[in-house]
């Protein structure tokens, strides 16, 4: 009965490779975020969809690239990964967009990347 | 520019021992500002949202309220449970795109 699941919760991988992280939410909510917390622990949003919709999009870096199949899943993938794109990933839900009323996130368990 | 500052970055209580942690905000149109949890090596825990100058909302030992300037958190008769990090976000539809700004957070220990 797991709310926000993320795949895989480890990954280390090479500089320059491209890898992917998978989000799943079983609340019915409408919005999906993406979220990178470094290693000072500071949480920065990347990424908002609001039913399959880029909402939000921060100042990341190209090479970060969200897709959202349907409302229920947000997926990132990450090209030609750099030293400085280890941190932990989060992914969130929530039922309404960032300015609606029921607007709480609810947060999957996170993915700690590692790029060697 | 929208900023949350945490304080203190680091809490130590015995066990019992009541405390306050706070989150002060400047923002330029505040939609709502939420408390989170969160354990090392897990995604944040929602604990409560505030909307206005105010409010107060509670749960177990927790006890959030609000100000226009800031938030605090409560901790009354804390448990080594309670250890944890606990992060403030603001919501601020008019500067940020409606992005959740996070403070960094205050790391709590409770010894038993």
């Amino acid at each position: 009965d797991t709310a926000v699941s993320q795949t895989p919760k480890y990954l280390v991988t090479q500089m320059g490779n491209d890898k992917s992280i998978k989000c799943e939410q079983n609340l019915g909510h409408d919005t999906m975020y993406w979220y990178k917390q470094d290693s000072k622990k500071f949480l920065k949003i990347m990424f908002s969809y609001n039913n399959k919709e880029l909402i939000i999009n921060e100042t990341v870096p190209n090479r970060f690239s969200p897709k959202s199949p349907d409302k229920a899943h947000l997926n990132l993938h990450i090209n030609s990964l750099e030293l400085g794109d280890s941190a932990v990933y989060f992914c969130a839900s929530s039922q309404d967009r960032p300015g609606g009323h029921r607007n709480e996130q609810f947060f999957g368990p996170g993915t700690r990347l590692t790029v060697l | 520019e929208d900023q949350v500052t945490q304080s203190p970055e680091a809490l130590r209580l015995q066990e019992g021992e009541s405390s306050s942690l706070n989150c002060s905000y400047t923002v330029s149109g505040l939609r709502g500002l939420f408390w989170y949890r969160q354990d090392p090596g897990k995604g944040p825990e929602f604990l409560f949202t505030l909307y206005s100058a105010g409010e107060e909302k509670e749960k177990e030992r927790l006890k959030a309220t609000l100000t226009k300037k800031e938030s605090f958190l409560h901790i009354t008769a804390p448990k080594p449970e309670d250890s944890a990090t606990y992060l403030c976000a603001v919501l601020d539809y008019g500067g940020s795109q409606g992005n959740l700004i996070f403070g960094k957070g205050t790391k709590l220990s409770v010894k038993p």
